[in-house]
Order: structure tokens, then sequence, then C-alpha cells
């Protein structure tokens, strides 16, 4: 059981925007910023969003991140066939002392 | 570039251990944190704590506390992972990535993964 809960799946057509929700508590995405990874098959994670909404130099700006109360979402905008991965959202948790991960979202593009 | 590299596969039994080695190249070693996060087969990710390559300090994950040892050698600039009294469901792939200079515990970048198998 993760401590931040996000959606098993998700789903759109190329060029349509999905969004993944992450839902945490008062102890880590409501008072820590909301970092987003990308995993695509057989790879790496990597660092897609960074403080709530920023993005590493090179992701592209279809990616974008918020943040709200205990809550934070991720948007991809323009779905490619490239972006099918996992997605995973994670914070500091104050109480755990912890980085702790959502259970990751599966993307699938249609 | 920084990059991280980590040591190839390992297969064990239970109740041994296994150390993981993850080697830092483009950057100062001693100014970031590195973590050891695990990804056991189909499933999510898992911190499993952080070290100080400076000072050697370190801080981990309550599940792992009694058999997770972090510690690091700066003259190779090099990370370990130790974990001991392995059980089956330790199988894992295990990643180093270090903390990024964009923000604290922002992982950034990790490491290419270690498969560790534990099996009789």
């Amino acid at each position: 059981q993760s401590v931040l809960t996000q959606p098993p799946s998700a789903s759109g057509t190329p060029g349509q925007r999905v969004t993944i929700s992450c839902s945490g508590s008062s102890s880590n995405i409501g008072s820590n910023t909301v970092n987003w990874y990308q995993q695509l098959p057989g790879t790496a994670p990597k660092l897609l969003i960074y403080s709530n909404n920023q993005r590493p130099s090179g992701v592209p700006d279809r990616f974008s991140g918020s943040k709200s109360g205990t809550s934070a979402s991720l948007a991809i905008s323009g779905l490619q066939s490239e972006d099918e991965a996992d997605y995973y959202c994670a914070a500091w948790d104050d109480s755990l002392n912890a980085v702790v991960f959502g259970g990751g979202t599966k993307l699938t593009v249609l | 570039q920084v990059q991280l590299v980590q040591s190839g596969a390992e297969v064990k039994k239970p109740g041994a251990s296994v150390k993981v080695s993850c080697k830092a190249s483009g950057y100062t070693f001693t100014g970031y944190y590195m973590h050891w996060v695990r990804q056991a087969p189909g499933q999510g990710l898992e911190w499993m704590g952080w070290i100080n390559p400076n000072s050697g300090g370190t801080n981990y994950a309550q599940k792992f506390q009694g058999r997770v040892t972090m510690t690091r050698d700066t003259s190779i600039s090099t990370a370990y992972m130790e974990l001991s009294r392995l059980r089956s469901d330790d199988t894992a792939v295990y990643y180093c990535a270090r903390d990024s200079p964009y923000s604290t515990y922002t992982l950034d970048p990790w490491g290419q993964g270690t498969l560790v198998t534990v099996s009789s």
C-alpha cells in the first residue's frame, strides 16, 4: 500500500490531453513539493517534473504539473506514442522522514 | 555529464547478504546525497534511504533499518548499499539516484539498476 495514491492506469489517443492524479496528506504533499518520474518500459526512472511544476531541461513543455492542498496532478498534452510509460509521483514525508512514492500509473496510448 | 554506473546482477540464497555499488562521475561526489530505491518485479518504486557522501551520515527507511547499510568510498566516488538476511521478497531491481541540485529529495539522475535475485 503506497503512501501516495495514484490511479493504476490511464489512457488516451494521440493528440489528446490526459491527467494523472496523486493524492497524499498533510505530512507529505501538504507540506512539501511534488516530483514526477517517468519510467519507460525496461528502463530506469527519469525525472519529469520537480518542485510541483518545474521541468528539467530537455523535458517537452507538453508535460506540466500542479499541486493544490494535499493533491497533485500531472498533465500531458498532445499525447504521443512515446509517452506510453509508467508515471510515479513522489514527495518527502515529514512524519515518516522518508521519500514516499505513489503506486504508479501505467499510461497507454491507444 | 552526470552518470551513475551500478554493479552487475546478483543471485543470492535466502539469508545471505548482497552489496551493490554505484560509481558516480561528472560531478563532485561529496556534494550531493545519494539515494537508494528498489522495484520488485511488476511493482512500484520503494525508497530505501540516503547517504551523505561527505559525512557518511545515513537515513534509512524504517522498513529496512537493521538490515541495510549504506556506505561510500570518496576516493573512487562510489556509494554502496548492502542488504543482509535476504528473503525471496527482496528480489528486485535496486537503483541508486543522486539528490538533484534542482531541489532536495529530488532524485536525478538514476543509475541503470542492479537486479538482485534471491532464490534457493
